[in-house]
């Protein structure tokens, strides 16, 4: 059964301090891997697409990276406005569906 | 360029009644989808269209229709709210399957 899986679900940092947040799944066949952003009262914003093992995106202070079993989203020396819940998703191999993770809710206290 | 626009933001309905969620989106996307998203789920796929005049279930879809007629249009009707229904929907689109999709800023819908 195709599964993503975030961890933490949530995570308290303070403002500069770095870490990552980890997104494991298993899919038959990977199409893709995408990351998001949520801000409260907001629909999920696009951030990243990864394809294959090994890739790395980068924007601002976020950098998504890619294995074959788990992608991380490294937040270095984060900012307030870096607060909000990061989802990660995966197409189905058969379908034209999507399978979201539950979320990392990431608060960084200034 | 608006991306994808849901109506209305909020509304309050009593347990029976009837409504229509709005989703449009002026992105030539193929793909449109409707999401549930509750505390502790995630977001959970209700309906799904793969183009004009299509329509399919996803994980959850007792108790929604949903209608495309138009390739900028997605319409999630709910004919007997429960309260179960209590929640925050996500219309998303894709210009195809399998690729991100772009959401739109979500209904918050409560069942009394």
């Amino acid at each position: 059964e195709d599964q993503v899986t975030q961890s933490p679900e949530a995570l308290r940092l303070q403002e500069g301090e770095s870490s990552s947040l980890n997104c494991s799944y298993t899919v038959s066949g990977l199409r893709g891997l995408f990351w998001y952003r949520q801000d409260p009262g907001k629909g999920p914003e696009f951030l990243f697409t990864l394809y294959s093992a090994g890739e790395e995106k980068e924007k601002e202070r976020l950098k998504a990276t890619l294995t074959k079993k788990e992608s991380f989203l490294h937040i270095t020396a984060p900012k307030p406005e870096d607060s909000a819940t990061y989802l990660c998703a995966v197409p189905t191999y058969r379908d034209d569906k999507i399978i979201f993770g539950k979320g990392t809710r990431l608060h960084i206290l200034p | 360029n608006a991306g994808v626009t849901q109506t209305p933001k909020f509304r309050v309905l009593k347990t029976g009644q009837s409504m229509t969620l709005l989703c449009a989106q002026d992105m030539n996307h193929e793909y449109m989808y409707w999401y549930r998203q509750d505390p502790g789920m995630g977001l959970r796929l209700i309906h799904y269209s793969v183009g004009e005049g299509t329509t399919a279930k996803g994980e959850v879809p007792d108790g929604y229709n949903v209608s495309r007629l138009k390739k900028q249009n997605f319409l999630l009707g709910l004919e007997s709210a429960a309260p179960s229904q209590t929640s925050v929907y996500f219309c998303a689109s894709s210009y195809l399957g399998g690729q991100p999709q772009h959401f739109g800023d979500g209904t918050r819908l409560s069942i009394l």
